[in-house]
């Protein structure tokens, strides 16, 4: 079953807003990843974390591998109206089984 | 690469009705898996495949068969269809590593909206 945390489920941001969503575990993960999904299409992978304590931006995006290996978080800079949509954290262990958290909404107003 | 391709893109099934659901990847991955996705949920996975010939349950497979004959294709089959099983189904593969240096990421196809009235 599911083990990811994930918050919020859900936020209505300003255009130029930073945003913050995190995802959490009781157990722990070798590799964290975080994907993007817009309405009507499947996920896409933004970035991949392979060791505790990492720190990896693609763009205006960042995102860090918790040092428990328990967590991990996504900061989005200065949001503009294409963020818009669902972001999922997904972790696996050391047998690769990959798990999902349940999505944070992102919605941008401008 | 056009990656990983699903088709079709939506479909409304009755009841007891059968249908395939067919996913193709280019990407020479060795692994290769279907989801579901229901509304305001994550991704829960049906069955999956580590390569040609072999495949194994994921966490819903009840409902669900899937065959592994190429590397390129994974057709996901619905035998009787029922309403539970209104969904979006998506196919993602990877080319999964192992030992020390563990790699599973997995890259989605667009998906399939399946409606069983």
């Amino acid at each position: 079953g599911q083990q990811l945390n994930q918050s919020p489920q859900s936020m209505f941001i300003q255009e130029g807003e930073d945003v913050s969503m995190n995802c959490t575990s009781s157990s722990i993960f070798n590799t964290w990843l975080w994907y993007k999904q817009e309405p009507g299409e499947g996920p896409v992978l933004l970035i991949a974390l392979y060791k505790a304590g990492e720190l990896t931006s693609n763009g205006r995006l960042t995102a860090q591998f918790g040092i428990t290996r328990k967590d991990s978080f996504l900061n989005i800079s200065a949001s503009i109206p294409s963020d818009v949509g669902i972001y999922f954290c997904a972790a696996h262990d050391s047998w690769g089984k990959l798990q999902f958290g349940a999505g944070t909404q992102v919605v941008v107003t401008p | 690469n056009a990656g990983v391709t699903q088709t079709p893109k939506f479909r409304i099934l009755k009841i007891g009705q059968s249908m395939t659901l067919q996913c193709t990847q280019d990407m020479n991955h060795n692994y290769m898996y279907w989801y579901r996705q229901d509304p305001g949920m994550g991704l829960k996975l049906i069955y999956y495949s580590v390569g040609a010939g072999i495949t194994d349950k994921g966490e819903v497979p009840n409902g669900y068969n899937v065959s592994r004959s190429t590397t390129e294709d994974f057709p996901l089959r619905l035998e009787l269809a029922a309403p539970s099983q209104t969904s979006v189904y998506f196919c993602a593969s990877s080319q999964r590593t192992s030992g020390a240096h563990l790699r599973n990421e997995q890259f989605f196809g667009p998906g399939t909206r399946l409606t069983v009235l």
